[in-house]
């Protein structure tokens, strides 16, 4: 089992581009959430994908967009990239039927640095 | 809405001694409580969870928490610290009816021979 795998793993985009950051379950998970970890701060619920919709959103704008497809990855969208948005970016992933979060597995993460 | 408060951003400890994590949280509805690690350039790995029942919980690699309602707080302990335990250590919430995680700073643990 691979876990929760997410690409790239670093990346650095200049102020004003738009990134995409992937991530793929870990079998037999449908959901999936993002976070943000600035730099020395917990991480921060972005939303989070359930039945290839959005279900639930943290206080983040309308820049921050995804996408589940059909086989339950996800695509996290960023436009119009600020210098806050460095940060170490999080998905994870958990099945439906489980109590929330209580079965959540993160993987590695993907570092933006925008320049 | 919830809150969390990790009490130490830093907890430098010598090996094999013990070691306490102190994490209180604020929240109106009933919330489940987690303990994460992460060690350097990695992802979160979950220690332990409070779901409800007994208030001692005990997680992987020697870790355990204990959940106090009236304090609303949920401290992580070990008794004896290796090398290997040297991380960053998050405290986190989710309200029992919820998807959101609410994490709190995190707090570093340095273990030294």
């Amino acid at each position: 089992d691979a876990g929760v795998t997410q690409s790239p793993t670093h990346l650095i985009k200049t102020r004003g581009q738009q990134v995409t950051l992937r991530c793929s379950p870990k079998s037999g998970h449908d959901t999936v959430s993002w976070y943000q970890q600035a730099l020395g701060q917990g991480p921060q619920f972005i939303f989070q994908y359930y039945e290839e919709e959005e279900r639930q959103r943290g206080n983040f704008p309308d820049r921050f967009s995804g996408h589940q497809f059909p086989n339950y990855s996800s695509e996290l969208n960023v436009n119009a990239l600020l210098l806050g948005d460095s940060a170490l970016y999080l998905c994870a992933s958990s099945f439906e039927l489980s109590i929330p979060n209580t079965e959540a597995f993160f993987g590695q993460g993907t570092r933006l640095t925008v320049v | 809405a919830q809150s969390v408060t990790q009490l130490d951003s830093q907890v430098p400890v010598f090996e094999e001694a013990p070691v306490e994590l102190r994490c209180n949280y604020s929240s109106s509805v009933s919330v489940y409580l987690f303990w994460y690690v992460q060690y350097p350039n990695q992802g979160l790995q979950l220690l332990l969870k409070y779901l409800s029942g007994s208030t001692l919980v005990k997680g992987i690699n020697g870790f355990e928490a204990e959940f106090n309602k009236s304090q609303t707080s949920f401290h992580l302990r070990k008794p004896s610290v290796h090398i290997s335990d040297t991380a960053e250590y998050f405290c986190a919430v989710s309200p029992t009816n919820d998807y959101k995680l609410s994490f709190g700073a995190g707090t570093t643990v340095t273990v030294r021979a």
